[in-house]
């Protein structure tokens, strides 16, 4: 039972590049989430996801692009990195939206440079 | 729109002691509420998941309460030992509107030997 499982764990960016976070989870969950974890900042949400098809945008989404066209995957997309996406990215997933707890992946340290 | 905060940001105290962490948050109009550890350079780990409807929630040295309408958790650890070292946050699942959780900041707790 592998839970959430978050692609890779560690990626150093150049400046203006694109790059893909994957994320997936074999509990058959419906809601599918990414947050970033800053100093300080504690940790805020990218973008949600309630079922396969539907996502839509959290906290802070400008930068980043999801989709979501199976139960098990929720990719995250950076567009064009600049330092301040420099942080450690964490997928989470959860039964329902409201209902069940989270589960969380063990993240991704993403360094833009 | 909802805020969490943690007290204290960190706590020091010797093996063996017995300990509150608090919680608390702005808006009572919460689906659950959810007590997470995190050691450093790692993933959340969920300790106790607290349904709106439910006044706690234990798992061994653990034990959770909320008081809806006070707006506050308490996370109790008994018998604090070395391994309980880590960063514990706290997580609101809101009704307001947006389907995520809300962090708080947390809560560093080093146990001495």
């Amino acid at each position: 039972n592998a839970g959430v499982t978050q692609t890779p764990k560690f990626q150093v960016l150049k400046t203006g590049q694109s790059m893909t976070l994957q994320c997936a989870q074999d509990m058959n969950h419906e809601y599918m989430s990414w947050y970033r974890q800053d100093p300080g900042m504690g940790l805020r949400l990218i973008h949600y996801s309630v079922g396969a098809g539907i996502t839509d945008q959290g906290e802070v989404p400008n930068g980043y692009n999801v989709s979501r066209s199976t139960t098990e995957d929720f990719p995250l997309r950076l567009l064009s990195a600049a330092p301040s996406q420099t942080s450690v990215y964490f997928c989470a997933s959860s039964r329902t939206s409201t209902a069940g707890g989270y589960t969380f992946g063990s993240g991704t340290r993403l360094t833009v440079v | 729109k909802q805020e969490v905060t943690q007290i204290p940001a960190a706590l020091s105290v010797p093996e063996g002691e017995n300990l509150v962490l608090n919680c608390s948050f702005t808006d009572s109009a919460i689906y659950n509420l959810q007590w997470f550890r995190q050691d450093p350079g790692k993933g959340l780990t969920s300790l106790l998941l607290i349904q709106s409807s439910q006044r706690e929630q234990t798992s061994g040295r653990l034990n959770a309460s909320l008081d809806k309408s006070s707006g506050r958790s308490t996370l109790y650890i008994a018998a604090s030992q070395p391994g309980d070292s880590a960063t514990y946050l706290c997580a609101v699942g809101s009704q307001g509107g947006s389907e995520k959780l809300v962090f708080g900041k947390g809560t560093k707790l080093t146990v001495n030997p």
